[in-house]
């Protein structure tokens, strides 16, 4: 069965500190990675699709990255508006042509 | 820039009644969708459309839920009669060609309350 797991599920970061979520992921053939940005109460805001092992996004102070079994969205420097749930979610080649696969998100919160 | 929008903002409605949510997709998209997401848990998959019919549906939209695009812009979901477990944000999302890796864009979401 797909699955997709984030971790860890809350991240309290002070203004400036960098870190790392994490999105690991089973699947049958993986034809897409996606993050979201969600806002509470809003629906998810797209920010990155990785496609295949070794890519790299880049938008602002986040980047993503992917390797064959999980995904990275690295926060540099982060700031209070950066606060919010970060969802990954998969396509795979299995069980589903376009249907998104989520994991349950990482709540982030940014502090001054 | 192009956005997917959803009316009403917030339903609330009786148990056994019949809502329908309504979705405006982006305009040069082919492919619609909706989920789910109750509170404090994960974003579901329904449905997906194209071409007028359902491509794919999740083990969640059983006979009570249905779709339809009445005319050129818009696209529902409806559900016959509500349940309690049927509270949930539900949120459509538009792609433009529904191929895997292709990117979905969602909408701000329906808040259905049911009592």
């Amino acid at each position: 069965e797909d699955q997709v797991t984030q971790s860890p599920e809350a991240l309290r970061l002070q203004e400036g500190e960098s870190s790392s979520l994490n999105c690991s992921y089973t699947v049958s053939g993986l034809r897409g990675l996606f993050w979201y940005r969600q806002d509470p109460g809003k629906g998810p805001e797209f920010l990155f699709t990785l496609y295949s092992a070794g890519e790299e996004k880049e938008k602002e102070r986040l980047k993503a990255t992917l390797t064959k079994k999980e995904s990275f969205l690295h926060i540099t420097a982060p700031k209070p508006e950066d606060s919010a749930t970060y969802l990954c979610a998969v396509q795979a080649g299995s069980g589903g042509y376009n249907k998104l696969i989520f994991g349950a998100g990482t709540r982030l919160a940014v502090h001054p | 820039e192009p956005e997917v929008t959803q009316t009403p903002s917030h339903q609330v409605t009786q148990m056994g009644q019949e809502v329908i949510l309504r979705c405006v997709p982006i305009s040069n998209h082919l492919y619609f969708y909706w989920y789910r997401q109750i509170l404090g848990q994960k974003v579901e998959f329904l449905v997906s459309f194209y071409n007028n019919e359902i491509s794919e549906k999740s083990e969640i939209f059983d006979d009570q839920f249905s779709v339809e695009r009445p005319d050129g812009s818009n696209f529902t979901l409806k559900i016959r009669s509500t349940k309690l477990e049927d509270s949930a944000m539900y949120f459509c999302a538009s792609s433009e060609e529904g191929q895997g890796g292709d990117t979905q864009y969602f909408g701000p979401g329906t808040r259905l309350t049911v009592l």
